[in-house]
C-alpha cells in the first residue's frame, strides 16, 4: 500500500517561494503508469489541480499557476517536489500530493498524503 | 468558479437515496470519464468512484455513479450517518484536470 507524506515549511512569506516535498514509501515513483501529483485546497473552498510529474521528468501545470510554478523529481529519495514562486495570499491553502493512476482507460487519484496547510503572512 | 457545476449542498435522513450532479461541458465530461471524491471532514480525499460507474474495492454498493452526456451524478442509497461529507467530482479537461466546486452532504 503505497503511502504519500508532504513536508515543508508550514508559514511563508509574501513573494517568496513555497517549496514542499512528498515522501513516497511503499511503492516506487520510478515506474510508469502513475502521475506524481499536487493539488491545493484553501481553507474552506474546493480543490484545485496544480500539475504532475511523471517518472520520465515530464511535466504538465495548471496553466493560471504555470509561470511560478515548478515540479521536480527526487528518484534517489523517492521524492518529488514542488515550488510555486511569488506567493500571495492567495495561495494559502492545504497542499496535498497524490498519485495519480493513469492508463490508456483509467485515471483517478487513487492515494493522497495528509495534506500540509501552508499561510503566507509576514 | 469551478469548471464543472455541483449544487453546494444536499442532504437526506437515513436509509433515503440521495444524488448529487455534476454539470460539464463537451471540452471534460463530454469526453472523458468522471471520478468522484469524498473528503470526511478533516481528512484527505479519497476516490469513491472512477471511470464514471467503478467502485475502488471497499467502497460500499451503496455509492453508484452514472455519466449521460456532459453530466455526471453519484448516487448514495441507504444514507448512513458516516456519508455526512464534502463529495467533489473531477476529469480531465484538455490537458489538465479540473474538480466540481464540491457538494457539502448532510444526514438529518
Amino acid at each position: 500500500q503505497v503511502q504519500l507524506q508532504e513536508s515543508g515549511p508550514g508559514l511563508v512569506k509574501p513573494s517568496e517561494t513555497l517549496s514542499l516535498t512528498c515522501t513516497v514509501s511503499g511503492g516506487s515513483i520510478s515506474g510508469s503508469g502513475y502521475y506524481w501529483t499536487w493539488i491545493r485546497q484553501p481553507p474552506g473552498k474546493g480543490l484545485e489541480w496544480i500539475g504532475y510529474i511523471y517518472y520520465s521528468g515530464s511535466t504538465n501545470y495548471n496553466p493560471s499557476l504555470k509561470s511560478r510554478l515548478s515540479i521536480s523529481l527526487d528518484t534517489s529519495k523517492n521524492q518529488f517536489s514542488l515550488k510555486l514562486s511569488s506567493v500571495t495570499a492567495a495561495d494559502r491553502a492545504v497542499y496535498y500530493c497524490a498519485r495519480e493512476r493513469h492508463t490508456q482507460y483509467l485515471n483517478y487519484f487513487d492515494s493522497w498524503g495528509q495534506g500540509t496547510l501552508v499561510t503566507v503572512s509576514s | 468558479q469551478s469548471v464543472l457545476t455541483q449544487p453546494p449542498s444536499a442532504s437526506g435522513t437515513p436509509g433515503q437515496r440521495v444524488t448529487i450532479s455534476c454539470s460539464g461541458n463537451s471540452s471534460n465530461i463530454g469526453r472523458n470519464s468522471v471520478n468522484w471524491y469524498q473528503q470526511l471532514p478533516g481528512t484527505a480525499p479519497k476516490v469513491l468512484i472512477y471511470e464514471n460507474n467503478q467502485r475502488p474495492s471497499g467502497v460500499p454498493d451503496r455509492f453508484s455513479g452514472s455519466k449521460s452526456g456532459t453530466s455526471a451524478s453519484l448516487a448514495i442509497s441507504g444514507l448512513q450517518s458516516e456519508d455526512e461529507a464534502d463529495y467533489y467530482c473531477a476529469t480531465w479537461d484538455v490537458s489538465l484536470i479540473v474538480f466540481g466546486g464540491g457538494t457539502k452532504l448532510t444526514v438529518l
